[in-house]
């Protein structure tokens, strides 16, 4: 069955750091989105990127955060400076087009800022 | 703005014994919805999905969702527990901004199952 598929399952960066998080959609998806879940709180929806380009994105995906899809197959969230408050479960998520499709969930990969 | 609420931040059942899971949302239209379920150390597994039709939804693991517009409702329920079901739960709202699509989740019900 094909999968969304994250890496690394758990990064510890220092305070200022840059980081990416890294993910391999469903081969056949366009749609694709980064959410985090911070630790006993509820999943957030931070990005959605479509045909190259973002194409919605929430408050708090402010100028520290970016997203790439550099080549067929990865789609990268960047933090460019981390802060402690960046401390997270991030889960990449794909969806096919079309109505009646749902997203499907990698694993996540749980971001701890020193 | 639409939202999602889960009133109960945690259930205790047995095991064998019948659960319901409720959601309530807020949102202008019709609604897709959808129940994710998130084991220990796991991502977000799609349980069921409901986008139109028949209320009642089928989903996998032997859950069932039923939505009720008039109470503006998707409830999850189970008529057996099993103790693999011992999990984090989320309902969501597909909130359909353009192309977008993005999810609005509940803050989740963690669900806990004595032997």
């Amino acid at each position: 069955e094909p999968e969304v598929t994250q890496t690394p399952s758990h990064q510890v960066t220092q305070m200022g750091q840059e980081v990416i998080l890294r993910c391999v959609p469903i081969s056949n998806h366009l749609y694709f989105y980064w959410y985090r879940q911070i630790l006993g709180q509820k999943v957030e929806f931070l990005v959605s990127f479509y045909n190259n380009e973002i194409s919605e994105k929430s408050e708090i995906f402010d100028d520290q955060f970016s997203v790439e899809r550099p080549d067929g197959s990865n789609f990268t969230l960047k933090i460019r400076s981390t802060k402690l408050e960046d401390s997270a479960m991030y889960f990449c998520a794909s969806r096919a087009t079309g109505p009646g499709t749902e997203a499907f969930f990698g694993q996540g990969t749980r971001l701890t800022v020193v | 703005a639409q939202s999602v609420t889960q009133p109960d931040i945690h259930i205790t059942v047995s095991e064998g014994a019948s659960l319901e899971l409720r959601c309530n949302y807020s949102y202008g239209a019709t609604p897709y919805l959808f129940w994710y379920v998130q084991s220990p150390g796991q991502g977000l597994q799609l349980l069921l999905k409901y986008f139109s039709g028949d209320t009642l939804v089928q989903g996998i693991k032997g859950f069932e969702a039923e939505f009720k517009r008039s109470q503006s409702s998707f409830n999850l329920r189970k008529p057996s527990v099993h103790w693999s079901d011992a999990a984090e739960y989320f309902c969501a709202v597909e909130i359909s901004s353009g192309s977008a699509r993005q999810l609005t989740f509940g803050s989740g019900t963690q669900l806990t199952v004595l032997p």
